[in-house]
Formats: structure tokens, C-alpha cells, sequence
């Protein structure tokens, strides 16, 4: 199994520009959970779908953030426009029916200048 | 809200000693709590889980659940070097994960 499959490993990008990142879930994943994760606020769940429909977003930060999951083989999360307070890891996560034991991708390791 | 609590350590054992990682959580109403481990510059990764009051095993590893008390231990036995990483404990509440802010454990060769 490939695992939990992010892009870009690593983005940095100026202030007002939109970031777009990209997650690949497990096969045969139900769920797909995006994290944030900052030395100050640590690890903090952003949104989560279930079978591709966003079940709860009330960590996204602000209307800038937004996240779509069009199948069940791919989610985007989008910065709009992006500001330096944004930089961070942002981590895509999945689970299985369970829901609960949930594997972490690789990161993506965001810069905002 | 719901917390999780962990001392931020950092935990300094030798090679070979048990170690001992603790976490307190404010919701009685948790059932399920999970362990992951952490390396710098690394993603979290699943360890443990436990469900059930008492202890359960795993290799080197050994999670305690005390839902009366409200706390959740992670014992590293044999503990070594390549264990050092940062342990953060986790709560599901209702498919959410809610974490801890980690402690970091130093092995000592």
C-alpha cells in the first residue's frame, strides 16, 4: 500500500498568492482529514469528509480557506489568498470505516513570505 | 472544550529503561484514545489504541486506560535511541481527533 500520498512536499509562495494542496487517501479509505500543525497551536483539525462529502469544516480559520474532495481518490485544500500566518504543515490524514485510526500522509510544508 | 494534556517534556531516559508518557483528558464521555509517535520533520504515526479500561500490549509497547481517572499512559519498554520522537496522545470525538500538544522523549544511548 502506498499510503497517504500529499503535494507538494514542500511550497513557498508571497503573501496574496493562492496555494493549492493535494492529497491522494488510501484505497478503500472512507474518511479524509486535513490538519494544520504549528509549534504555537499544535496539531488542529481543519475539515473531514466521509465518503467524499465534507462533514465538518468548523476548524477551517477563515473563508480563505476552502477544501473539496471530488472523488474518493482525491482532495484539494486551497489557501485564497494566502497570508503569512498560513505557513505551517498541513497534514492530510485517512481512516477506514472506523473512522478513528486514522494515517497521516507525508506533510506538505507551507511558506508564506 | 475538550482537552487533552501531555507534559512537554522533554522525558531523558537511558537505553533500555522503561518509559513512562502520560495524558489527562477533560471529556468523561471519551471512548477511544490513540498514541502517535512523531519524529522531527516527520508526520504523525499510529502506534497504539485503546478503547477498554486496563492495559494493552503491543510489542515494546504497553497503553494503559483509567476512564475513572481519566488518564491514558504509554509505556515504552526496553527503550531505545531510535525511540526518541515526540508521543502525542489523541481522543476521538465522534470521527475528530483531538491532540495533545506532545511530549518529547530523549533515549540516551
Amino acid at each position: 500500500d502506498a499510503g497517504v500520498i500529499q503535494s507538494p512536499r514542500h511550497e513557498v509562495t508571497e503573501m496574496g498568492q493562492e496555494v493549492t494542496l493535494r492529497c491522494k487517501p488510501i484505497s478503500g479509505h472512507d474518511y479524509l482529514f486535513w490538519y494544520r500543525q504549528t509549534m504555537m497551536r499544535g496539531l488542529e483539525l481543519l475539515i473531514y469528509f466521509n465518503n467524499n462529502v465534507p462533514i465538518d469544516d468548523s476548524g477551517m480559520p477563515e473563508d480563505r480557506f476552502s477544501a473539496k474532495m471530488p472523488n474518493a481518490s482525491f482532495s484539494t485544500l486551497k489557501i485564497q489568498p494566502s497570508e503569512p500566518r498560513d505557513s505551517a504543515v498541513y497534514f492530510c490524514a485517512t481512516a477506514g470505516a472506523s473512522g478513528s485510526e486514522q494515517y497521516f500522509g507525508p506533510g506538505t510544508r507551507l511558506t508564506v513570505t | 472544550q475538550k482537552e487533552v494534556e501531555q507534559n512537554s517534556g522533554p522525558l531523558s531516559v537511558p537505553e533500555g529503561a522503561i518509559a513512562s508518557l502520560n495524558c489527562t483528558y477533560s471529556d468523561r464521555g471519551s471512548q477511544s484514545f490513540f498514541w502517535y509517535r512523531q519524529y522531527s520533520g516527520k508526520s504523525p504515526e499510529l502506534i497504539m489504541f485503546i478503547y477498554s479500561n486496563g492495559d494493552k500490549e503491543d510489542g515494546r509497547f504497553t497503553a494503559q486506560l483509567n476512564k475513572a481517572s481519566q488518564y491514558v499512559s504509554l509505556l515504552i519498554r526496553d527503550s531505545q535511541p531510535s525511540d526518541s520522537a515526540t508521543y502525542l496522545c489523541a481522543l476521538d470525538s465522534s470521527y475528530k481527533l483531538i491532540f495533545g500538544s506532545g511530549t518529547r522523549l530523549l533515549v540516551r544511548p
